[in-house]
């Protein structure tokens, strides 16, 4: 079974400063996709930025990159410029690739807080 | 397109009381899921289905019943509701061409 762990439960940066918000994971599979949610007080999960584990180049969203080492089995994302908007739990989630598609496993999540 | 509709937004419900969550996709998505999210926690899987008449069940199945009879609607279906079901449900949707998964708003059941 894939776990995936959130070490850190809340974080706070100032606005327009960068943050980095931690997650790992574990499991036997070598092909997968790894994924970062964000979930605004709204309660609407919006997918931020999704990596292909057999891909090296790690993923860029606009103010979104992630750091991707798949042998520690390391995710991070970095939001650059943070914006007030950002305030949110963000969440961590992996997906085994069986056949044609699969179910996600998430972490706790983390709740990040700009200040202005 | 509306997405993935979820109804209804909230709802209250007594011990042992019975109700059907709704969901549905207008995005002639095959593949169908329903989570719930416990506070603090991420959401884990309770059923899923890969097309109209085929269901499974996810990580915390027990306590609950899906039916799958067309592509659009997924309903989820409590019965002899529980305190421990108290939580927020989301349905979601992706594509045979995707892994992405489109949520919809989300349902806070409280059972007291």
């Amino acid at each position: 079974a894939q776990t995936v762990t959130q070490s850190q439960p809340e974080m706070s940066v100032q606005e327009a400063e960068t943050v980095t918000l931690s997650c790992t994971y574990d499991t036997s599979e070598s092909n997968y996709y790894l994924f970062w949610y964000k979930q605004p007080p709204s309660r609407q999960m919006i997918l931020v930025i999704r990596q292909e584990a057999y891909k090296q180049q790690n993923a860029t969203e606009n103010r979104f990159s992630v750091n991707f080492q798949k042998a520690a089995k390391s995710f991070s994302l970095k939001i650059s410029d943070s914006q007030l908007g950002d305030t949110a739990m963000y969440f961590c989630a992996f997906m085994k690739l069986t056949g044609a598609n699969s179910k996600l496993t998430f972490g706790k999540g983390i709740t990040l807080s700009v200040r202005p | 397109n509306a997405g993935v509709t979820q109804t209804p937004k909230f709802r209250i419900l007594k011990i042992g009381q019975s109700m059907t969550l709704q969901c549905a996709q207008d995005m002639n998505h095959n593949y169908m899921y329903w989570y719930r999210q416990d506070p603090g926690m991420g959401l884990k899987l309770i059923y899923y289905s890969v097309g109209a008449g085929i269901t499974d069940k996810g990580e915390v199945p027990n306590g609950y019943n899906v039916s799958r009879s067309t592509t659009e609607d997924f309903p989820l279906r409590l019965e002899l509701a529980a305190p421990s079901q108290t939580s927020v449900y989301f349905c979601a949707s992706s594509g045979d061409d995707s892994y992405e998964q489109y949520f919809g708003p989300g349902t806070r059941l409280t059972v007291t």
